[in-house]
């Protein structure tokens, strides 16, 4: 088995920039994906391939990788982005894990 | 318009079983591989189960490996969840999830969930 280890939960005031990290060795090698996830609401693609972003997400949103940790910033980050954030990887089709998920604060 | 919808969770016994269904709507559905996500109560989110989309491979956490099946109808344009041998550890919303191979198998469109509750 294998684990990604995220940041229980970051704060930051809005207008700065967020950054959530994701940690595992199987991301050298595989690509990360991040979800948001709002209070009783089913989780939402921000990220994938590492740094691709949905065209129906805001362009505030950034992920980047380096090694075995990948980053999810968020630039500007405005109350209407408070959430949880999971990254996602698959070290092989039938090795598939969330992080434990980040609990973002925007106050 | 994409949809998924999920159905058929319920409040369960111990030991006993139950049939997830998710629906989909606004894609081709045999183009895409099907998943299975769960979430505990406040917990976070935990992978269950893939199917390709032919049907004809399917993968499975650990935990639920020879408990669960997943399969689905290309004609009904649905997938499934087959659980047995529920247990308490199994309660959770359970979400359907479309895999994008176009977005490196990312999941792309997520359905509401539906509840599943084993207790006696």
């Amino acid at each position: 088995s294998y684990e990604l280890t995220q940041p229980s939960s970051v704060s930051v005031s809005p207008g700065q920039t967020a950054r959530i990290t994701c940690s595992g060795d199987v991301l050298a090698k595989k690509y990360t994906r991040w979800f948001q996830q709002k209070p009783g609401q089913a989780p939402v693609l921000v990220i994938y391939k590492d740094s691709e972003r949905p065209s129906r997400i805001p362009a505030r949103f950034f992920g980047s990788s380096s090694g075995t940790t990948a980053t999810l910033s968020i630039r500007g980050a405005q109350v209407e982005d408070e959430a949880v954030y999971y990254c996602y990887s698959a070290a092989d089709s039938n090795l598939r894990v969330f992080g434990g998920g980040t609990k973002l604060t925007v106050l | 318009q994409v949809h998924l919808v999920e159905s058929g969770g319920d409040l369960v016994k111990p030991g006993g079983s139950l049939r997830l269904s998710c629906a989909a709507s606004g894609f081709i559905f045999n183009d895409y591989y099907m998943n299975w996500i769960r979430q505990a109560p406040g917990k976070g989110l935990e992978w269950v189960s893939y199917i390709s989309s032919s049907g004809s491979t399917t993968y499975y956490r650990d935990s639920v490996k020879g408990r669960f099946t997943i399969s689905r109808d290309n004609t009904e344009n649905s997938v499934y969840l087959q659980m047995s041998s529920l247990r308490a550890e199994d309660t959770a919303v359970y979400y359907c999830a479309r895999e994008n191979s176009a977005w490196s198998d990312a999941f792309d469109i997520w359905g509401q969930g539906t509840t599943v509750i084993v207790s006696s």
